[in-house]
This record gives structure tokens, sequence and C-alpha cells, in this order.
């Protein structure tokens, strides 16, 4: 069974670009959620894609939007980049189900820097 | 959302258990608690899960006291690949949106 996967693992972006960071979710399964982690901190929610519609978002502006795709890959795009955006980015694949409570799993991150 | 405190770090020796604890006084009873650890430099690990049973998997046990306000995280032998920084987080179905807390970040003395 092929894992989470995430492109690109690092980039530099300048302030005011654009970024887009893609996932490859785990075979099988139908959601898909993202995380930014600045260092030395947890992973902060930033929403959920099920059926490619968002399904839960956290305390991030509409700069930061996603796409999920027929296939369950799924993209990150961020608008506008501030200098606070530099940080980890991770996707995280599960199977959603009404009787089952399925655990997370997740790829290796995208490591954003913004100058 | 129901939330989770944990000790900020902690350190075991090699080959020896660990306990790593949780508190979550204001679970509530359709709350799953999970456990994941996140290695250096990798995205978080699922490590176990459960309701209000203890479990055991290859990786670990959990034990969940009978007022479900606290859980352990047992690593039975711990090894210099334990060494991570383990979350606990309750999520109540398998659509919940996942809070992490800042997580015990444990180190292995060889």
């Amino acid at each position: 069974e092929t894992g989470v996967t995430q492109s690109p693992t690092h980039l530099i972006k300048t302030r005011g670009q654009q970024v887009t960071l893609r996932c490859s979710s785990q075979s099988g399964h139908n959601t898909v959620s993202w995380y930014q982690q600045a260092l030395g901190q947890g992973p902060q929610f930033i929403f959920q894609y099920y059926r490619e519609e968002e399904n839960g978002r956290g305390n991030f502006p509409p700069r930061f939007s996603g796409l999920q795709f027929p296939n369950y890959s799924s993209e990150l795009n961020v608008n506008a980049l501030e200098l606070d955006d530099s940080a980890l980015y991770l996707c995280a694949s599960s199977l959603r189900g009404e009787r089952n409570n399925s655990p997370l799993h997740f790829g290796n991150g995208t490591r954003l820097t913004v100058t | 959302d129901a939330k989770t405190t944990q000790p900020n770090s902690m350190e075991s020796n090699e080959e020896e258990p660990v306990h790593l604890p949780c508190n979550h006084s204001t679970i509530s009873g359709t709350d799953y608690i999970h456990w994941y650890r996140q290695l250096p430099s990798q995205g978080p690990e699922y490590v176990i899960h459960g309701l209000t049973s203890n479990v055991n998997n290859r990786m670990a046990s959990l034990a969940i006291a009978e007022d479900r306000k606290s859980s352990t995280l047992i690593l039975h032998r711990a090894t210099l690949r334990d060494a991570a920084v383990y979350y606990c987080i309750l999520r109540k179905t398998s659509y919940d949106k996942v809070i992490f807390g800042p997580g015990t970040s444990l180190s292995v003395i060889p």
C-alpha cells in the first residue's frame, strides 16, 4: 500500500507570492486534511476535505484554500504569502466512515520558507 | 473541543518501560483517545487509540483510567528510535478535525 506523499519537500518563496502544495492520499482513503506546524509547536489544523468539499476549517484566513480531486489527491494554496507562513505543512489522509474512528496517515510534509 | 494536557518533556533509559501520561478531564463519552508520535523531520505517526478499555498493539499499550479523565501510553522497552514528540488527542469520529497540543518530547538515554 502506498503511503501519503507530499511535494515538494522544500520550497522558498518571497513575501506576497502564491504557493501550491500537493498531496497524494494513501490508497483507499477518502478524506484529506492539512496542518501547519511552526517550529517547536504541534500541528495546527487548517482544513479538511471529504468528497471534494471542505468539511471543517481551523482558524486560518481565506487566503489559505484547498482542493480535493476525484482521485482523492489534494492541493493547499496560500495567496499573498507572509513571513509567518513559514512552517512545515502536513497533509494527512484517512478513511471516513460512520462506524469507525480510523487514524490519520501523515506525509512527511513540505517545508515552506517565506523570505 | 475537549482538551488534553501532557508534560512538556520526559526522559527514559534505553530498554526500560516508559509511561507517558495524558489528562483529559473534560472528555465526553463519545471521545476516542488517540496517540500519535512525531520523529524528527517526519510527519506524525499513528500509535494507538481506544475508547474505554485498555488497548495493545505492536507499538505500545494504552491504559485508560476508569473515569476516562486520564490515560497513559506505555512503551514497554524504550529504544533510541522511540525518541520523539508524543501527542495525545481526543476525537469523536473519523471525520472530526484533530486538534494537537504541544505534546511530550521524549528523550531516550543510551
